[in-house]
């Protein structure tokens, strides 16, 4: 089954650090970018950062640039995101998910087609 | 930053009725964007792909249309299943924006 599961959410203090872990299954992971996306409680859907393949690319939303780093293990189908100086703010579920690319009608497009469960991180004293 | 402006925020419908939801780019996107749809307590689901391009096993009863700046996503008979809050997501450029979700409801 094609499936990636998040972990590593938790209780942390404003300015504290956390990693969270996303394991994938089920797909080739080193063939795919793989993307991290937030939702804070009640509110809308967040992307947060994306990576390349082979881990040398990504990208981040401004709100969390330099405080964030995405980066991924290829040998244990592993992505993560190290955390940095959290904020209330941060406060959200963080999910994991897939990057796709399709091709349709002469064109590329990036998909995200498996999301993990999500987990929550939640930065207050 | 793209802006994706969704409307309308939420609606409600009768089962059966024909429910569109429109999304606006504050800049061309041509037709990078994707419509998601995010079940309570659940994680999002790729519905649409492409703009128009409809992803495997999602029911043919959903449909998109747009390119450009103004996009649609259509459900030709809303079903009780439906309920969920729908969001667009351009992959045009980074970083990557999400519309701020229409939620649907049935009345």
């Amino acid at each position: 089954e094609v499936e990636v599961v998040e972990s590593g959410g938790g209780l942390v203090q404003p300015g504290g650090s956390l990693t969270l872990s996303c394991a994938a299954s089920g797909f080739i992971f080193r063939s795919y970018w793989m993307t991290w996306v937030r939702q804070a409680p009640g509110k809308g859907l967040e992307w947060v950062a994306n990576i390349k393949v082979d881990g040398s690319e990504a990208n981040y939303v401004d709100s969390v640039k330099g405080r964030f780093t995405i980066f991924r293990d290829n040998a244990k189908n592993s992505l993560y995101l190290q955390m940095n100086s959290l904020r209330a703010e941060d406060t959200a579920v963080y999910y994991c998910a897939r990057d796709s690319t399709v091709f349709e009608s002469f064109a590329y497009y990036d998909v995200l087609d498996i999301w993990g469960q999500g987990t929550m991180v939640t930065v207050s004293s | 930053a793209i802006q994706m402006t969704q409307s309308p925020s939420s609606l409600s419908a009768s089962v059966g009725d024909r429910v569109t939801i429109t999304c606006r780019a504050s800049q061309g996107i041509r037709s990078d964007l994707g419509w998601y749809q995010q079940k309570p307590g659940k994680a999002p689901k790729l519905l649409i792909y492409a703009a128009s391009n409809l992803q495997s096993g999602v029911p043919s009863r959903f449909s998109g249309s747009g390119s450009g700046t103004d996009f649609t996503l259509t459900i030709s008979s809303l079903q009780p299943e439906d309920i969920a809050t729908y969001y667009c997501l351009q992959d045009y450029s980074y970083p990557r924006t999400f519309g701020q979700g229409t939620k649907v409801e049935i009345k």
